[in-house]
């Protein structure tokens, strides 16, 4: 089955420090999701983008998809970004989501 | 727009018993349903697909008869974790597919069984 990679696993930032989170996938896929889980577990939606840039505030994101790797950018990073950043993608016609192993995000004051 | 909600939040049961979860699309019909349960510090993974109106699809190693599942209406779905036994304690979490692809995640439901 597709492979979902994320990197880094941990990230440690000061407040105010801008970062880039990656995915990278093993196959061609039909969606791509990025989703911030917050420390009470809950998964907030930031991005449905299979292709091409979006931003949204400070966070934006970019899917190459011929190239199979998706970019996550925070800028500014606040304490509230703390959390488990994950990818997911879809491959076919299942919807199932296949999730990356995330990047756990601490941001310090 | 897009919200999903899950009942309850946090459940405690006895090994042995039985666990409803609930699972509602608040503002828009979803006809197809996930299910996930996360263990600490990892990532999430799929139980079961839940189709309104049809069988649950469940993924390899999942037992279907230890995890029922119900989806009787396009805005409701339900996980029942029968005979529930300490190592069925997680976070289970489902989601609605929002248009083709798209998925909203309710808030999850942590299970402790004692």
């Amino acid at each position: 089955g597709i492979q979902v990679e994320q990197s880094p696993p941990d990230l440690i930032l000061q407040e105010g420090a801008n970062s880039t989170l990656r995915c990278n996938f093993s196959d061609s896929v039909n969606n791509l999701q990025w989703f911030h889980q917050n420390p009470w577990g809950q998964l907030i939606n930031l991005f449905y983008i299979p292709s091409g840039t979006k931003q949204n505030g400070r966070l934006s994101a970019t899917t190459v998809a011929t190239e199979r790797y998706s970019l996550l950018y925070i800028s500014s990073s606040q304490t509230t970004d703390s959390g488990v950043y994950f990818c997911a993608v879809v491959r076919g016609n299942t919807g199932k989501l296949i999730f990356g192993q995330g990047t756990t995000l601490q941001v310090k004051p | 727009g897009a919200v999903v909600s899950q009942h309850p939040s946090r459940v405690i049961c006895k090994s042995g018993t039985s666990v409803k979860i609930e699972c509602r699309s608040l503002d828009f019909q979803a006809t197809t349903m996930f299910w996930y349960r996360q263990f600490p510090k990892q990532s999430l993974m799929l139980m079961a697909t839940s189709n309104e109106g049809s069988k649950a699809t469940y993924e390899q190693g999942v037992e279907k008869d230890k995890f029922l599942i119900n989806h009787a209406s396009l805005t409701l779905s339900t996980l029942t974790v029968t005979s529930a036994h300490p190592e069925d304690s997680s976070f289970y979490i489902c989601s609605a597919r929002f248009n083709s692809y798209e998925q909203y995640f309710g808030p999850g439901t942590r299970l402790t069984v004692t």
